[in-house]
């Protein structure tokens, strides 16, 4: 058990719709990131938060977003949902705001089915 | 540009045996980090090892160990003794601190242990 607790486990929903992901980070761990892992593109950084505020921005789509909140818990937000926003998203977290040294503990992931 | 590659796509393994699974790293930076993650069918991603550029030795963890060839750009992950619950996909990660601390992921490698 890495520490990092992700709901919903499994999501399934229509094109056009709304979703919310949701993360806790491990105990003590101040940043968390957003991945999403399709077959076609593998492990795609999304997002990156450190201690409520956005650090670092990848490959997301502006119909994505996210926060984290004071208690650092993190929600990812997926709108207007396409087939191909099918994928396994996953939440990690890590201590601090990315050194080197510093390993990510990933959550088990929201496997996401839009139809 | 950061980059991490591995080019064995699917491998397979006697169990009890021994087995190399290649990565390659791209950075210009001398300061950086590599990983390597387990991915069982379950889709966790699980943390098996760390080494840093100014690391002396390889890493070793139980029975993962890394061959570290700094000069080749190299970073292969050693199962010793292989089991069939090693079968998973196994990911090479690198992170370097001069380009916001992302993580670049490969895109993984396939490993199949028989018994």
């Amino acid at each position: 058990d890495s520490g990092v607790t992700q709901t919903p486990k499994h999501l399934i929903t229509a094109t056009g719709q709304r979703v919310t992901l949701r993360c806790s980070p491990r105990s003590g761990d101040l940043s968390v990131y957003w991945y999403q892992q399709s077959l076609d593109q593998g492990l795609q950084f999304l997002i990156q938060y450190y201690n409520g505020e956005e650090r670092a921005k990848g490959n997301i789509l502006e119909r994505f977003s996210a926060q984290q909140f004071p208690d650092l818990h993190s929600e990812l937000n997926l709108s207007s949902l396409e087939l191909g926003d099918s994928a396994l998203y996953f939440c990690a977290s890590s201590v601090g705001t990315g050194n080197n040294w510093e390993k990510l503990f990933f959550g088990s992931g929201t496997q996401l089915s839009v139809l | 540009a950061q980059k991490i590659t591995q080019t064995q796509p699917g491998m397979f393994v006697q169990e009890k045996e021994a087995v190399t699974l290649d990565c390659t790293y791209d950075t210009s930076d001398p300061s950086y980090g590599l990983f390597w993650y387990k991915q069982p069918s379950s889709g966790e991603m699980i943390f098996l090892i760390y080494q840093g550029s100014y690391d002396q030795q390889n890493a070793t963890e139980g029975r993962y160990s890394l061959n570290f060839q700094k000069a080749r750009k190299s970073a292969n992950l050693v199962i010793s003794a292989s089991q069939l619950g090693d079968s998973a996909m196994y990911f090479c990660a690198m992170r370097v601190s001069n380009t916001g601390n992302q993580f670049y992921f490969g895109t993984g490698t396939s490993l199949t242990v028989i018994p």
